[in-house]
């Protein structure tokens, strides 16, 4: 069965490093999501990316974050310079809008920021 | 924008009892409901979604019903077994592109 991967499964990081989370998104889909959930908190919408460009976008996600699809399978979340409170766990989705709407989700990179 | 708020946060049950997860929402624009099973250290998975066209939809031994009126919807399991225990998320999205998550439950099954 297709699947989303993700790496790092878990990374640890110093506050004011940048970071890299790494995802395959499923090969046929188009629509690819970021998403993360604090501890203990809800799963919340980060960016959303089509076409090789960014549609939509929460106001969490801001100018420390980016994202990109720089060769055609890989689809990287960048923090610029992290901070305590971007621990979390982080996951990837992606959507073929020709099917059912299920977004399908990799396993998530849990980041520690210390 | 759209809130999703989900109860309990935390459920235990007995083995072949029966579990419910409520969830409200907010935006009556909401038409797409569906609900993820999270398992220890894997990302969600769909288990059943509902569309706002109907107000119950059943897969063996999960069921989902959807009031619209007073906006919640509700996820039920029957003959809980041990491998049901995860964290079940409920969501809401006008369309079915990024939904809108409740908080989460935690099912525990005890056998």
């Amino acid at each position: 069965e297709p699947e989303v991967t993700q790496t790092p499964s878990h990374q640890v990081t110093q506050m004011g490093q940048e970071v890299i989370l790494r995802c395959v998104p499923i090969s046929n889909h188009l629509y690819f999501y970021w998403y993360r959930q604090i501890l203990g908190q809800k799963v919340e919408f980060l960016v959303s990316f089509y076409n090789n460009e960014i549609s939509e976008k929460s106001e969490i996600f801001d100018d420390q974050f980016s994202v990109e699809r720089p060769d055609g399978s890989n689809f990287t979340l960048k923090i610029r310079s992290t901070k305590l409170e971007d621990s979390a766990m982080y996951f990837c989705a992606s959507y073929d809008r020709a099917s059912t709407g299920e977004l399908f989700f990799g396993e998530g990179s849990r980041l520690t920021v210390l | 924008g759209e809130n999703v708020e989900q109860h309990p946060s935390t459920l235990s049950v007995q083995e072949g009892d029966s579990a419910v997860i409520k969830c409200t929402y907010s935006d009556s624009a909401s038409n797409y409901f569906p609900w993820y099973k999270q398992e220890l250290g894997k990302g969600p998975q769909l288990i059943i979604d509902i569309r706002s066209n109907v107000g119950e939809k059943k897969d063996q031994r999960i069921a989902v019903t959807l009031n619209k009126t007073a906006k919640h919807f509700s996820l039920h399991i029957t003959e809980t077994q041990p491998e049901d225990s995860a964290v079940y998320f409920c969501a809401a999205s006008e369309g079915s592109y990024i939904p809108t998550f409740g908080r989460g439950t935690s099912l525990i099954v005890h056998p």
